[in-house]
């Protein structure tokens, strides 16, 4: 079975503009998570989708969103980037909520604004 | 809120040495408790979890013990081999604002395994 995959692998923009990053869970994942892993950091909650609804936001800027679709991908859409945005972008899929469920991660999109 | 502490690296042994990687945590519920796994250039691997106290997880000779007593979650392997090398992270999962189970993590401990 295919794991979380993630695009693009590597990304490159400078100051002010605009990305967008995505992400497919593994078949049968409602949910779908975003980190963010800055160099030398664990990685950072933005983000948690179940079932098209957002159900959970970390402490980021409202210049971060995101959306999941009807086939539960997702995408991150961050607007006016900054210099320290740059960092190692995180999918994470489950299969639902509960607490004990295991996340699995995808490879990641690093990105570099400068 | 919740978080986690766990032994600032890097962490540097011999191949077949024990090896200890300690964690504690802050949480408001009753979370799960996990450690995952990044090898250079990757993303992270999910290595080992608990979801209750006393609860064992292992894998791969890995082990970790839910210590509700002492918050504690502690990684240990008897014999690491040079291939053990990667970025250890300790992470717990709570129902955060009632709607949610976020992971939590620690900042990561570099483990390098000489041979």
């Amino acid at each position: 079975d295919a794991g979380v995959t993630q695009s693009p692998t590597h990304l490159i923009k400078t100051r002010g503009q605009h990305v967008t990053l995505r992400c497919s869970p593994i078949s049968g994942h409602k949910s779908v998570s975003w980190y963010q892993q800055v160099l030398g950091q664990g990685p950072q909650f933005i983000f948690q989708y179940y079932e098209k609804e957002e159900r959970g936001r970390g402490n980021f800027p409202d210049r971060f969103s995101a959306r999941q679709f009807p086939n539960y991908s997702s995408e991150l859409n961050v607007n006016a980037l900054l210099l320290g945005d740059s960092a190692l972008y995180l999918c994470a899929s489950s299969r639902g909520l509960a607490g004990g469920e295991t996340q699995y991660f995808g490879p990641g999109t690093r990105l570099l604004v400068l | 809120g919740d978080s986690v502490t766990q032994m600032e690296g890097p962490v540097t042994l011999s191949e077949e040495a024990f090896l200890t990687i300690n964690c504690t945590y802050t949480a408001t519920g009753y979370p799960s408790l996990f450690w995952y796994v990044q090898y250079p250039g990757e993303g992270l691997q999910l290595l080992l979890k608990a979801t209750k106290a006393d609860d064992k997880g292992s894998n791969k000779g890995f082990e970790a013990t839910y210590r509700k007593e002492t918050t504690s979650f502690h990684l240990e392997k008897g014999s690491v081999q040079v291939s053990d090398s990667a970025v250890y992270f300790c992470a717990l999962s709570d129902l955060s604002g009632g709607s949610n189970y976020k992971l939590t993590f620690g900042k990561g401990t570099l483990l390098t395994v000489n041979p």
